[in-house]
């Protein structure tokens, strides 16, 4: 069974850029949460897909999108940077959407820095 | 709006003695609580999970506790190890409109001394 794998690892852009970031869902999983972990905060949830569907979304503008395949992979996609976007970005996948008591398995998550 | 907190940054504890993490939660309709741990450079792991309809679970040396009341829950770690030493994130659970979501408190660090 393989776990959450996220991609790249680190990555520095400038502010204004747009970034893409990668998850590969746990074997078996059909649902993926992206989450935003600032320095000393705990992670703050930004969306979530379903089946390819967005499933509920956190307090974050619209430059924040993602998407999910059909493989139930997915990738968080951010445009027109700001430096407040620095921040760890975790991907946490589960099975089953609609079922709260899914445990949520994460990623080792993806360093953004924004300069 | 901080709907889950972790009032204390950290955490000092002999090795074989009792880890006590402390979480309170704002939200009454929050029904389902987890425990997740990370070290350095790691994803968060997690560790154990506690429904609303209950007030304990136990899992080998972890237990969690749950009183709905006070709006607080506690991890016990019993006994401590070294390799417990990480950054401990309570979550909680439970939307009316279907995002099931976690919120997650600030985090505890925990240190294990040996």
């Amino acid at each position: 069974e393989t776990g959450v794998t996220q991609s790249p690892t680190h990555l520095i852009k400038t502010r204004g850029q747009q970034v893409t970031l990668r998850c590969s869902s746990q074997s078996g999983h059909n649902t993926v949460s992206w989450y935003q972990q600032a320095l000393g905060q705990g992670p703050q949830f930004i969306f979530q897909y379903y089946r390819e569907e967005e499933n509920g979304r956190g307090n974050f503008p619209p430059r924040f999108s993602g998407l999910q395949f059909p493989n139930y992979s997915s990738e968080l996609n951010v445009n027109a940077l700001e430096l407040d976007d620095s921040a760890l970005y975790l991907c946490a996948s589960s099975f089953g959407g609609t079922v709260a008591k899914n445990i949520q398995y994460f990623g080792a998550g993806t360093r953004l820095s924004v300069l | 709006d901080q709907q889950v907190k972790q009032n204390s940054p950290s955490l000092s504890v002999q090795e074989g003695r009792i880890s006590i993490l402390n979480c309170d939660y704002t939200n009454s309709m929050f029904d389902y609580f987890l425990w997740y741990k990370k070290y350095p450079a790691e994803g968060p792991t997690f560790l154990i999970s506690i429904s609303s309809i209950k007030d304990k679970n136990e899992d080998g040396r972890f237990t969690v506790f749950l009183n709905k009341s006070a709006k607080h829950l506690s991890l016990h770690i019993v006994p401590s190890q070294p390799g417990d030493s990480a950054v401990y994130f309570c979550a909680a659970s439970g939307d009316p409109s279907g995002t099931y979501k976690y919120i997650f408190g600030t985090g505890t660090r925990l240190k294990v001394l040996a």
